[in-house]
């Protein structure tokens, strides 16, 4: 499947550091997320945009900044995290619209590990 | 918020056995949808169900969409070793909440050959 790519698939990275991860639909959808998946829990919502305007911050700290500069992209910046941000990072799109059916379409997700 | 309880937690089965996982909410969905994950990657969406009381099947699997709207069941018959994985079911709720999608927390499916 590549209608959604993550980029990088993996990223280590220290605590002062700042890193951005990227992701990109080509399904043509018109609303994207960002999910966190940490070990024993469900995923977490953390951002949603439609139409590239932000739409839900489900109370993420500020050291995650989301940034949608179209409909088919979608960063998250990441700046002074800390070890319990360690997760695997999802982002996912959909067709959101009166009537529609919003199915999500998953990447592979970024493997992030904060030492 | 609104929560879903997924059960159960993990199986173990042998190949060729069949089978079954659910989910249920404390508030009523208008969509339900499994995924299925495979380890080191995202989900990927199994089945989408719409309609209360619908029954969907997607080769050996199955789901229905209760009545109640507040429940929804997966089936796989005669498992086979790719059918590993950990299982997700999600539900939207509409209205405001375009969008969202509430997540059950996995049923890790393994299957012994």
């Amino acid at each position: 499947e590549t209608g959604v790519t993550q980029t990088p698939r993996h990223l280590v990275m220290g605590m002062t550091n700042k890193k951005s991860l990227k992701c990109e639909q080509h399904l043509g959808h018109n609303a994207m997320y960002w999910y966190k998946q940490s070990a024993k829990k469900p995923l977490e919502l953390m951002f949603v945009y439609n139409f590239k305007e932000q739409t839900e911050n489900n109370s993420v700290p500020s050291r995650f900044s989301p940034e949608c500069p179209n409909s088919s992209h979608l960063f998250l910046h990441l700046h002074t995290l800390q070890p319990e941000d360690s997760a695997l990072y999802l982002c996912a799109s959909s067709q959101v619209a009166s009537g529609a059916n919003n199915e999500q379409f998953f990447g592979p997700g970024t493997r992030l590990t904060v030492l | 918020g609104q929560q879903l309880n997924q059960s159960p937690q993990s199986m173990f089965i042998q190949e060729g056995e069949d089978v079954s996982m659910n989910c249920t909410s404390s508030s009523i969905f208008n969509t339900w949808l499994w995924y299925k994950q495979d380890p080191g990657e995202g989900p990927v969406l199994l089945i989408a169900l719409y309609k209360a009381g619908e029954l969907t099947s997607n080769g050996r699997l199955t789901a229905q969409f209760g009545i109640t709207r507040k429940d929804s069941f997966l089936n796989i018959s005669a498992s086979i070793p790719s059918d590993v994985g950990i299982y997700f079911c999600a539900g939207q709720s509409g209205g405001t909440s375009y969008g969202k999608l509430t997540f059950g927390q996995g049923t890790i499916l393994t299957v012994h050959p």
